[in-house]
């Protein structure tokens, strides 16, 4: 039972460049969820999907898109990448959208923007 | 908007001994979910413990524990008998219970974290 698994685990891009982070739970979860730690913070949510077909924005979603391709995936665009976006990338499900429902985290992703 | 404090960056514990790490939040609701994460040098974050505000008794995960005190809105962890593997940053976190519009329903909110060393 692999959880949440997220590519690239690493990943460098020059200032201007695009990339898609991915995102796959085999959990059959509804929810998924995207965050992002800076050094010395906890974690923020850039946006989130309560269920399969919908998204939405949470705190940071500026310079991010999003993708809920499937129930299983959820993927993170950076369009045009900024040195500000360096950062660890998480990616998150759980069975629900609601207060209660524990959120299950991937391995992250490192991204350094230069 | 809910802010969650962790007051102690750093903290270290005897291998067997036990340790508390502090955690305060502040919030205008009534229901709502607290957690403590893990994240070891991994960076994978583990669920460790988590408390539902509605309940007056204190979770308890095996050597984890927590001291809920919602008057005071506070919220520590209680690591007992310290094991090398404990080693990690620890994540306090809040998410209100009830929907409402926009994004901030289903976000956690995090604190800073406190770098937790076991010494054996």
């Amino acid at each position: 039972n692999a959880g949440v698994t997220q590519t690239p685990k690493f990943q460098v891009l020059k200032t201007g460049q695009s990339m898609t982070l991915q995102c796959a739970q085999d959990m059959n979860h509804n929810s998924m969820y995207w965050y992002r730690q800076d050094p010395g913070m906890g974690l923020r949510l850039i946006y989130y999907s309560a269920s399969e077909g919908t998204t939405d924005k949470g705190e940071v979603p500026n310079g991010y898109n999003v993708s809920r391709l499937n129930k299983r995936e959820f993927s993170l665009r950076l369009e045009s990448a900024a040195p500000s976006q360096t950062s660890v990338y998480f990616c998150a499900s759980s069975e629900l959208a609601a207060g209660g429902n524990t959120q299950y985290f991937g391995p992250g992703t490192r991204l350094t923007v230069l | 908007a809910q802010t969650v404090t962790q007051s102690q960056p750093e903290m270290s514990v005897q291998e067997a001994e036990t340790v508390t790490l502090s955690c305060t939040y502040d919030t205008s609701e009534s229901d709502y979910y607290l957690f403590w994460y893990k994240q070891p040098p991994s960076r994978q974050m583990i669920l460790v413990i988590r408390q539902e505000a509605y309940k007056q008794q204190n979770a308890t995960e095996n050597r984890f524990s927590v001291n809920f005190q919602k008057a005071a809105k506070s919220f520590s962890l209680k690591i007992s008998d310290s094991q090398l593997g404990d080693a990690a940053m620890y994540f306090c976190a809040y998410r209100r219970l009830r929907a409402n519009s926009g994004g901030s329903n289903y976000k956690l909110t995090f604190g800073k974290g406190t770098l937790l060393t076991v010494n054996p």
